[in-house]
């Protein structure tokens, strides 16, 4: 079966830094996906992977290992308005959207 | 504000009620999603509208009914469901679906919580 894992839930610093991990097993690999959703709203796409590397994007990098499965966002300079849930998602060799349950993430001052 | 708008943000419905949920893109995208979200699951991708064809039934059970009359709007239309169907639903827009590249960035609405008592 296809399966994306990720923490349920992690707890942060105002100021510091957070690295949120998703390992994924599918079926084919087409690109990896990183949504923030804040309580309430919608998600929203913060970051695409398809090739090996890391790609930054002000505060927030994301990272993708192919061989390993592996991709992990890092959020730098913590703040208050980054509390949220962070949803990786893979597509896989059909082009279907394999979702993670998502990781909440708690900033405290 | 992502472009697109789902109405009702909130639903309460008893299980013999019929309602629909609406969704509107305002970003001349051609393809549309519904997704359900319950608490600490993925995602689950119900229908998804590519040029206003329905390219995906994820064995959604048929008390659910979608809509898609243009590449603008999409309705689901609810009928005799379950409590265990209270969830949040997402609608979600992207450019549209290619057999090369899949669908690329999806906007999201910011969902309709339904309730069913």
């Amino acid at each position: 079966g296809q399966n994306i894992d990720q923490p349920t839930e992690m707890t942060a610093t105002e100021g510091a830094i957070v690295q949120i991990n998703c390992t994924y097993q599918t079926s084919g690999f087409n690109g990896l996906f990183w949504y923030q959703q804040h309580a309430g709203e919608a998600p929203t796409f913060l970051s695409y992977n398809v090739l090996d590397g890391l790609e930054e994007k002000g505060r927030f990098s994301s990272f993708l290992s192919r061989s390993k499965g592996y991709s992990y966002l890092l959020l730098k300079e913590l703040q208050m308005k980054d509390s949220a849930s962070y949803l990786c998602a893979v597509m896989d060799s059909n082009y279907q959207l394999i979702w993670g349950a998502g990781t909440k993430l708690i900033i405290k001052p | 504000e992502t472009g697109v708008t789902q109405t009702p943000r909130h639903l309460v419905m008893g299980m013999t009620n019929k309602k629909s949920l609406k969704c509107e893109q305002h970003l001349g995208h051609n393809a549309m999603y519904w997704y359900k979200q319950s608490a600490k699951k993925p995602l689950e991708l119900m229908f998804v509208y590519n040029f206003k064809e329905q390219t995906e039934n994820n064995s959604v059970p048929s008390r659910f009914s979608p809509e898609c009359p243009n590449s603008s709007h999409l309705f689901l239309h609810l009928h005799t469901l379950q409590p265990e169907d209270s969830a949040l639903y997402l609608c979600a827009s992207s450019q549209q679906i290619t057999w090369d590249r899949g669908q690329g960035e999806l906007f999201f609405g910011e969902g309709s919580r339904l309730t069913v008592l």
